[in-house]
């Protein structure tokens, strides 16, 4: 079956670095994905990595996955207060039926 | 550029009461969902639609019926509204189904209907 894990709460200090840990169960993903919450708002795209890479990096972002352990993680650089979100770890795969299977969310709180 | 529209985005029932919530996408996506998110469950699939004229169950399909009216609209019914549907209601679209390998298909969200079911 399928299954995204992540822990629901981190709290990090402005200008530190926050990292955003994730499981998964499916071998067959062929994607995986980031998605930010702000409050009151839908989900919002903020990368993805193909299951063939190790590592994916956008300005303050770091994806990095171990398709081993099946275990992806997102590294921001310099966390500011507009950081403070939920964050949603999602994977896609091939087989037919639903392609999405998102984990619970962690909420990031950033401190002053 | 609009992307994903909900309508409405907050609504009040009493139990029993119907409604009918409204999604529209203007980036010519061929599948659409609607999930709900509940606190510490992240999301969960109630409908989705792979194409303009389907329409399949999701995890959570129980209370609810959907309609793909055309390539852009997919709204959502709750006949008989119950508490337990008490959630946000969040509407997505992607180009199709990541029915290929290799193929990045990302979900676009809408903003959320929020609705509580008294």
């Amino acid at each position: 079956g399928e299954d995204v894990e992540q822990s629901l709460f981190l709290s990090v200090r402005e200008g530190d670095s926050s990292v955003i840990n994730c499981t998964y169960t499916d071998s067959s993903s062929t994607y995986l994905y980031w998605y930010k919450q702000e409050p009151g708002a839908g989900l919002q795209l903020l990368t993805y990595i193909f299951s063939n890479m190790d590592m994916k990096q956008d300005q303050r972002l770091t994806v990095l996955l171990n398709k081993k352990d099946k275990h992806l993680s997102l590294r921001i650089a310099d966390t500011q207060t507009g950081d403070s979100a939920i964050y949603f770890c999602a994977e896609s795969m091939t087989s037919y039926g639903q392609n999405f299977v998102f984990g619970p969310g962690t909420r990031l709180s950033v401190l002053p | 550029n609009a992307g994903v529209t909900q309508t409405p985005k907050f609504q009040v029932l009493k139990t029993g009461q119907s409604m009918t919530l409204q999604c529209a996408q203007d980036m010519n996506h061929n599948s659409m969902y609607w999930y709900r998110q509940d606190p510490g469950m992240g999301l969960r699939l109630i409908y989705y639609s792979a194409s303009e004229g389907t329409t399949d169950k999701g995890e959570v399909p129980n209370g609810y019926n959907v309609s793909r009216l055309n390539k852009r609209e997919f709204s959502l019914r709750l006949e008989s509204a119950a508490p337990s549907q008490t959630s946000v209601y969040f509407c997505a679209s992607s180009e199709e189904r990541a029915s290929r390998v290799y193929s990045n298909q990302p979900q676009h969200f809408g903003d959320g209907t929020r609705l509580s079911i008294l």
